[in-house]
């Protein structure tokens, strides 16, 4: 099983700012990885699929990058509904599908 | 519009079952494998078990393997968990999710559509 390891735990940032999100995976999982966003008592929703291409609707700040076994979720300008908590997934080596264990983005 | 709404969550005691429904709209069903997530209370996402459309081939996570069984009725437009022997880890929001439709568009593997989750307890 694929483990999926997010940094860091809780980021902190004001509105405006550029926030870096990691996602580390125990072995390569090639380009197969997405980000989801989630707010409180809301569903997941999908922002980013295959690292780097950007879902449906989702807005130009969000971006993703990386391969292999390193993957970075970039939001360049922080707006206010950004802040939540986001979750990177494999789906290279399945099943299990596996998630990471979040980073919860703040407000400052 | 694409639309998932699941039922059936409540409260069951340990060694209880359940059955929970996901009802899908606004999209063609039988051309899309879905998929069961839950959530346990303030915890990060399990995948816990994908059908394909016809039903041939279907995967479960280990945690749940040999006491959920997953089934979809393509005519009802319909995905269904069965649980049985629950525990008090099964304890979580269950939501159903599509997996994308590949081509220009997410792939297999990618949850492009969610529904808003059924609780499911485990209590004594």
């Amino acid at each position: 099983e694929i483990v999926l390891t997010q940094s860091p735990g809780t980021l902190s940032l004001s509105p405006g700012e550029r926030a870096t999100l990691s996602c580390r995976a125990s072995q390569s999982v090639s380009s197969y990885l997405a980000w989801y966003q989630q707010k409180p008592g809301q569903a997941p929703r999908l922002l980013i699929y295959d690292a780097s291409n950007r879902a449906t609707g989702i807005p130009p700040r969000f971006s993703g990058s990386g391969s292999g076994t390193d993957f970075t979720l970039t939001i360049s300008s922080l707006e206010p509904e950004d802040f939540a908590v986001y979750y990177c997934q494999q789906r290279s080596n399945w099943p299990p599908y596996t998630f990471g264990q979040g980073t919860k983005l703040e407000i400052k | 519009e694409v639309q998932l709404v699941e039922s059936g969550g409540g409260l069951v005691k340990p060694g209880g079952s359940l059955r929970l429904s996901c009802a899908a709209s606004g999209f063609t069903f039988s051309n899309f494998i879905i998929n069961w997530v839950r959530q346990a209370p303030g915890k990060g996402l399990e995948w816990v078990s994908s059908i394909t459309t016809t039903s041939e081939y279907i995967y479960y996570a280990d945690s749940v393997k040999g006491r959920f069984t997953v089934s979809r009725d393509n005519a009802k437009n319909s995905l269904y968990l069965q649980m049985n022997s629950l525990r008090a880890e099964d304890t979580a929001v269950y939501y159903c999710a599509r997996d994308g439709p590949g081509g220009a568009a997410p792939g297999r593997g990618n949850f492009d559509y969610w529904g808003q989750g059924t609780l499911v307890t485990v209590s004594s």
